[in-house]
């Protein structure tokens, strides 16, 4: 059971935007920045995102990130078809005493 | 370039214990936060908890009381050990590296490393 809620699937042509959210309380994304973790087919998860909207380096300016309150987002401008992975939310949670996770959301590329 | 490698057996059997360890080189291991995280097949992350180089540990409470990290300084890696697992304890385990970016103002924490992951299966 994660602490966060994201969407299971998202879906877009390419050259689309796109956008992930991913819902939180107080105790998590109320308090805390958030970071964007893509995993690519058969591979780690890799850092995309950080502090909400940072993007890690080598990440292209096509990801954007945002939070309000106790939710944030993630959104994918001008799709491309090497974008088609899983994308997880995390933040540290005060309740947890540890980090958490969304559930992920599959993003595929029509 | 910091790189973590898991190893450990591949399948184990329920009710024992699985062991992993994570080998750290291109870096020290001193002065991070190492992690240990899973992901159960077609399912998503889920983080186990972590240990600092002066021994402090963190654990997810879904886990309980099931759960030991080390830390071997010396040999510049980290270990796992998960008692009395049962089939839902299968699934590919991470470790990961806290690293963290500073802005000036604000420290933002991170899994900037992460090891190829392992595949470990319970079953009899």
């Amino acid at each position: 059971q994660s602490i966060l809620t994201q969407p299971l699937s998202a879906s877009g042509t390419p050259g689309q935007r796109v956008l992930i959210s991913c819902s939180g309380d107080s105790s998590n994304i109320g308090h805390y920045p958030v970071n964007w973790y893509q995993q690519l087919p058969g591979s780690a998860p890799k850092l995309l995102m950080y502090g909400n909207s940072q993007r890690h380096s080598g990440v292209p300016d096509r990801f954007s990130g945002s939070k309000s309150g106790t939710s944030a987002s993630l959104a994918i401008s001008g799709l491309r078809s090497e974008d088609e992975a899983d994308y997880y939310c995390a933040v540290w949670d005060d309740t947890l005493n540890g980090w958490g996770f969304g559930g992920g959301t599959k993003l595929t590329v029509l | 370039q910091v790189q973590l490698q898991e190893s450990g057996p591949g399948l184990v059997k329920p009710s024992e214990t699985l062991s992993l360890t994570c080998i750290v080189s291109g870096g020290s291991i001193s002065n991070y936060y190492w992690s240990w995280i899973r992901q159960s097949a077609g399912k998503g992350l889920e983080w186990i908890g972590r240990i600092y180089t002066n021994g402090a540990t963190n654990n997810n409470p879904s886990l309980k009381s099931r759960v030991t990290m080390s830390v071997d300084k010396s040999k510049n890696q980290f270990s796992l050990k998960l008692r009395s697992v049962t089939a839902a304890d299968t699934g590919v385990y991470y470790c990961a590296r806290s690293g963290y970016f500073y802005d000036s103002t604000d420290y933002f924490y991170v899994f900037d490393y992460w090891g190829r992951g392992k595949l470990v299966t319970v079953s009899s």
